[in-house]
């Protein structure tokens, strides 16, 4: 099955202890990209990543990092969380990043940082 | 820069009921226009899409137009059903996609 899968789903931590969210696809996709939700903000766009070892920032970068070494993964690093990261975070994936194309989101992770 | 305005809702309304959710946008050049759909506990999907002015995109008894003379793309549906209670965000997307602009979301409560 076609998918974009994250982990965990659900991530209670403290502030300042470093911590990954994994995001996977299986469907060769070029472009990834993570994104947080906020209650009346809607999603917004962290960073993404057009191929393998092409990163850039969006529009709330600030305290995340991301890599991308293989095509089907793209982890979500903070090294140091702080409580306004507590947020629900999404990845996704499109088949070249091109404007016209639907992207594929995976189920969520819900992180509460203390 | 780019930018989405969609009411924030919450909208209820009886089954068969009409729906409209309204979207606006604000970009330059001629961005493509989408509606997701966030069902409760799950990632989005996409509900349908347009790619450029006049197009209609349709799904699920669901339609929108894109309106490039009004900057709209708002979501339509005849008659909604207990099933379409969920979360409904306008996007857009533009140049080649690396920036995905998503408006705030629409609640919406279908009551049987």
């Amino acid at each position: 099955e076609a998918q974009v899968t994250q982990n965990p789903r659900y991530l209670i931590t403290v502030t300042g202890k470093k911590l990954t969210v994994t995001c996977s696809q299986n469907m060769n996709h070029e472009y990834m990209s993570w994104y947080r939700q906020d209650p009346g903000l809607g999603l917004r766009q962290i960073y993404y990543s057009m191929n393998v070892e092409v990163t850039d920032k969006g529009d709330v970068p600030e305290g995340y990092k991301v890599s991308r070494k293989e095509k089907r993964n793209f982890p979500l690093i903070l090294e140091s969380p702080s409580p306004n990261q507590t947020s629900l975070y999404f990845c996704a994936s499109s088949p070249q990043g091109q404007g016209t194309e639907t992207q594929y989101f995976g189920p969520g992770t819900r992180l509460l940082v203390l | 820069g780019n930018s989405v305005t969609q009411m924030e809702g919450p909208v209820t309304l009886s089954e068969e009921a009409f729906l409209t959710i309204n979207c606006t946008y604000t970009a330059t050049g001629y961005p493509s226009l989408f509606w997701y759909v966030q069902y409760p506990g799950e990632g989005l999907q996409l509900l349908l899409k347009a790619t450029k002015a006049d197009d209609k995109g349709s799904n699920k008894g669901f339609e929108a137009t894109y309106r490039k003379e009004t900057t709209s793309f708002h979501l339509e549906k005849g008659s909604v059903q207990v099933s379409d209670s969920a979360v409904y965000f306008c996007a857009l997307t533009h140049n080649y996609g690396q920036n995905f602009v998503f408006g705030p979301g629409t609640r919406l409560s279908v009551l049987p």
